[in-house]
C-alpha cells in the first residue's frame, strides 16, 4: 500500500458517457497530480492540485476537469468519453520530495 | 524547459547479468533526479532520488544510480539482474527547489525484459 488511494480499479463505460476518478493522496501531502498513461502515448501529466487550488495543466483535455476538496482528496472527470480515452488513469502525491504513485483506475471504453 | 530522455525504449537482458539504463536531462542548473518503477498493471514506484552530495546513489531492490553532471546523465545500475525486475523504469527530472507548483518531468520509460 503506498498510501495514495484510488478509486475504483477498473471501470468499463460507453462511449458519450461521463465518469469520475477518485483520488486520496498520501497523508500530509498537499499537491496531487493526474496522468494518463496509454500504450501509444506513454505517461501523459494531466493536472496538478495543491491545497484545492489548480497549479499546473499538462495535455488534459477540454472534456476532462479535476478538482481538489477541502479533505485533499481529488477528483478527476472525463465526459464525452471516446474509445481514445481508455487507458490507464494515476494519481499521485507529493512534491520536491518524490511522488507517491497510486496504483491506478483502468478505464476502458466500448 | 526541463526534460528528459531514456534512449532506450526497450532492453534485454539475462538473469544474472549487469544492467544499466541511460537517462539524460536538460535543465537549467543541477536537478533532482528520480528513478521509478513500474510492474505490469501497477502503479510507478520511487527507486531512488538525488538531490545533492555524493553522486553515487543507493535504491531499493539493489539499485543505484550515479550523477554525472558532465554529461547530464543519471543513469541506473544493478549488478545482477532477476527475473522479478522485469518491469518498466522511468527516469524523472524535476526542479532544485520545493513549492506549491512543483512538477518533475518523466522519460518515456524504458522497457526491461528478463530472459532466464
Amino acid at each position: 500500500d503506498s498510501g495514495v488511494t484510488q478509486t475504483p480499479k477498473h471501470l468499463i463505460t460507453a462511449t458519450g458517457q461521463r465518469v469520475t476518478l477518485r483520488c486520496s493522496p498520501r497523508s500530509g501531502d498537499l499537491s496531487v497530480y493526474w496522468y494518463q498513461q496509454s500504450l501509444d502515448q506513454g505517461l501523459q501529466f494531466l493536472i496538478q492540485y495543491y491545497n484545492g487550488e489548480e497549479r499546473a495543466k499538462g495535455n488534459i483535455l477540454e472534456r476532462f476537469s479535476a478538482q481538489q476538496f477541502p479533505d485533499l482528496h481529488s477528483e478527476l472527470n472525463l465526459s464525452s468519453l471516446e474509445l481514445g480515452d481508455s487507458a490507464l488513469y494515476f494519481c499521485a502525491s507529493g512534491g520536491y520530495y518524490g511522488y507517491t504513485f497510486g496504483s491506478g483506475t483502468r478505464l476502458t471504453v466500448v | 524547459a526541463q526534460s528528459v530522455t531514456q534512449p532506450d525504449i526497450h532492453i534485454t537482458v539475462s538473469e544474472g547479468a549487469s544492467l544499466e539504463l541511460r537517462c539524460n536531462y536538460s535543465y537549467g542548473a543541477t536537478p533532482y533526479l528520480f528513478w521509478y518503477v513500474q510492474s505490469p498493471g501497477q502503479g510507478l514506484q520511487l527507486l531512488l532520488k538525488y538531490f545533492s552530495g555524493d553522486t553515487l546513489v543507493q535504491g531499493i531492490k539493489g539499485f543505484e544510480a550515479e550523477f554525472k553532471r558532465s554529461q547530464s546523465s543519471f543513469n541506473l545500475r544493478k549488478p545482477s539482474v532477476h527475473w522479478s525486475d522485469a518491469a518498466e523504469y522511468f527516469c524523472a527530472v524535476g526542479p532544485n527547489s520545493g513549492g506549491s507548483n512543483y512538477k518533475l518531468t518523466f522519460g518515456k520509460g524504458t522497457l526491461l525484459t528478463v530472459n532466464p
